[in-house]
């Protein structure tokens, strides 16, 4: 079985903090990425990684950058956390080679930034 | 660009009563449809999808999805809907597969016992 798995499930950080949320897989998945959900908005992609140290921009990469030094874990850093930022993190990762719809999400991180 | 649309935040039905959850999506291209199911407190499954071929798709828990090319729709339907499926949908919209999945805003689906 695929296993995503994130750092924190609830995380409370106040504003201006550096916010590390991490992502790991274990079944050697080349794509990884990092949306955040909101109600009303659905899932947006902030970014994703085609492999190792590579990374590309989403639909909302403001306010946020990535981290991907190691094939199995992708980090998501908010360099300074606002209230704005407080949403729901969803990591998902995939093979390279298989289809879009193919990613496996991990349960989620609900950040609150007070 | 591409865009999906669900008309309706909830859809409340009775144990046993056809569910229905409406999706409609907007594509430059080929359309890849999905649906995308979130249980409380887990992350989000793959519930069907759409690529090409027969208009009526069917996927797991006895979910299908029928695929409307002249009005741009992709519903969600079950025929008898069970307490169990109680939880936020996800329509998704993909243009000809490439790396970006366009999600829907959820529909939180409640079915009463």
């Amino acid at each position: 079985d695929v296993k995503v798995t994130q750092s924190s499930r609830y995380l409370v950080k106040r504003t201006g903090e550096k916010v590390f949320l991490e992502c790991v897989q274990d079944m050697d998945h080349e794509n990884m990425f990092w949306y955040r959900q909101d109600p009303g908005l659905g899932l947006r992609l902030i970014y994703f990684s085609y492999d190792v140290k590579m990374k590309e921009k989403g639909d909302i990469p403001e306010g946020y950058s990535v981290s991907r030094e190691k094939k199995e874990r992708f980090s998501l850093i908010l360099e300074s956390a606002s209230t704005n930022q407080t949403s729901m993190y969803l990591c998902a990762s995939k093979l390279r080679d298989v289809p879009l719809w193919e990613q496996y999400f991990g349960p989620g991180t609900r950040l609150t930034v007070t | 660009a591409q865009s999906v649309a669900q008309p309706e935040d909830q859809v409340n039905v009775a144990e046993g009563n056809p569910l229905t959850v409406k999706c409609t999506y907007s594509v430059s291209g080929n359309p890849y449809l999905f649906w995308y199911v979130q249980y409380p407190n887990r992350g989000l499954q793959f519930l069907l999808k759409y690529i090409t071929g027969d208009n009526l798709v069917k996927g797991s828990y006895g979910f299908e999805a029928e695929f409307n090319k002249s009005q741009t729709s992709f519903h969600l339907k079950k025929p008898s809907a069970l307490v169990s499926d109680s939880a936020l949908y996800f329509c998704a919209v993909s243009a000809n597969n490439d790396y970006k999945l366009s999600f829907g805003a959820g529909t939180t689906v409640t079915v009463r016992a």
